[in-house]
């Protein structure tokens, strides 16, 4: 099974500043590598897929990076409705494994 | 646009057999596949199984052999069953579509399952 190794567990930030979260894959994936965001009592939300395609109707300060087995999501100037969970995943084999989640909080 | 509902018990006794329906509008499972997700409380997402577009199935190989996963192409419905229910399979499960150009781009509202006596 591919191991999907997220950091940082969680993240504190100032509003308007600029954060990045890191997912390293225990093996080569492709570029098959998702984000999600994951608000509380709700169900996680696609923001970026194939490395770093934008899901529709996701704010352009989203963003995602990344080849081989590292890969990154960057969130531009942060903002209030931002702060929450984010997830990665590989789904480029079966089984798809999600990284163990960044919390992100305001400083 | 899709949309997917997920419903079963609440409630389930140790070691008994779980049963979950993901009920999806808005596509068609033979175009999409169809995955489920849980979440214990507090904790992170764990991939369980998919059964894709052409009705192969995949599942996370620590659960294997303890689950199913099938589907009802005339009910738009996805069944996963879920045997020797343990505590520690208390969890919100989700139902998710995918395609093979797309992650989980849809998800249910979640169901919420307690393994308690």
């Amino acid at each position: 099974d591919i191991q999907m190794t997220q950091s940082p567990a969680s993240l504190s930030a100032s509003l308007g500043e600029t954060v990045t979260i890191e997912c390293l894959a225990s093996e080569e994936i492709y570029s098959n590598l998702a984000w999600y965001q994951q608000k509380p009592g709700k169900s996680p939300q696609l923001l970026i897929y194939y490395a770093n395609s934008l899901n529709d109707g996701v704010p352009s300060r989203f963003s995602g990076s990344g080849s081989g087995t590292q890969y990154s999501l960057k969130i531009n100037s942060l903002q209030s409705e931002d702060v929450t969970i984010y997830f990665c995943q590989q789904n480029y084999d079966s089984p798809f494994t999600f990284g163990s989640g960044t919390k992100l909080e305001i400083k | 646009q899709a949309q997917l509902k997920e419903s079963g018990p609440g409630l389930v006794q140790p070691s008994r057999t779980l049963s979950l329906t993901c009920t999806v509008s808005g596509f068609s499972l033979t175009s999409y596949g169809v995955s489920w997700v849980r979440q214990p409380p507090g904790k992170g997402l764990e991939w369980i199984a998919a059964i894709w577009s052409g009705g192969s199935t995949d599942y996370n190989s620590a659960l294997k052999s303890r689950l199913s996963i099938s589907r009802d192409t005339s009910k738009s419905q996805v069944l996963l069953k879920m045997n020797s229910l343990q505590t520690e399979d208390t969890a919100m499960y989700f139902c998710a579509r995918f395609s093979y150009t797309s992650p989980f781009d849809y998800w249910g509202q979640g169901v919420m399952v307690t393994v308690s006596s």
